[in-house]
């Protein structure tokens, strides 16, 4: 089964200023994905990046990034140059046969 | 746009109504869709698989009975709120698998307070 943590309820960023979003998983399975997802106030699901277990390579999607550590079981969400339309809740997912088990979130804002 | 429409974006309804909600992939068949229900500032927590043509599959601690579901159509998948009681008053929000191309989409989500 899996298990997302996500240990920061909130975090600030100054804008234009780079914020890492922290989440790790448990998982028995050898294969999964890892998924972030946006939230903004009107409650909407945002899909933001994914990370297949096998990748090689961290995902990357513009401005988002994966800071993907299989050893760790970690799968942290790298934002640069944020902005201020970046304030929201950002929910970090694991998935097994696309079942999604969502994080608890971190609401991020953004500071002008 | 959008590719999964949900219907409707907000409700209101008299405890001990029943209230239902759609989720709708606008195109694509999707034989999978699945169901979330949000607390206020609480993360999604899964409620159920809906599959087209046969039962759902509920989570634990979720009520078959109250909450009904059925995916009669490869478009479509609904989830009925039977008996609403105040408590049953959160957000809900569907997403469907396309799974032509591996990707899941998020419907717009639905606002339930029951009075």
């Amino acid at each position: 089964a899996q298990k997302i943590t996500q240990t920061q309820p909130g975090m600030f960023v100054q804008e234009k200023e780079a914020v890492t979003l922290d989440c790790t998983y448990d998982t028995s399975d050898p294969s999964y994905g890892l998924f972030w997802y946006k939230q903004p106030s009107s409650g909407e699901m945002i899909f933001l990046i994914y990370q297949g277990s096998y990748d090689q390579q961290n995902a990357t999607e513009g401005r988002y990034s994966l800071n993907f550590q299989k050893a760790r079981k970690s799968a942290n969400l790298v934002i640069s140059a944020s902005q201020l339309g970046d304030s929201a809740m950002y929910f970090c997912a694991g998935d097994s046969s696309y079942k999604l088990i969502f994080g608890s979130g971190t609401r991020l804002l953004v500071r002008p | 746009g959008a590719v999964v429409s949900q219907h409707p974006s907000w409700v209101i309804c008299k405890s001990g109504t029943s209230v239902k909600i759609e989720c709708r992939s606008l195109d694509f068949q999707a034989t999978t869709m699945f169901w979330y229900r949000q607390f206020p500032k609480q993360s999604l927590m899964l409620m159920a698989t809906s599959n087209e043509g046969s039962k759902a599959t509920y989570e634990q601690g979720v009520e078959k009975d109250k909450f009904l579901i059925n995916h009669a159509s490869l478009t479509l998948s609904t989830l009925t709120v039977t008996s609403a009681h105040p408590e049953d008053s959160s957000f809900y929000i569907c997403s469907a698998l396309n799974r032509a191309g591996e990707k899941l989409f998020f419907g717009s989500g639905t606002q339930l307070s029951v009075l």
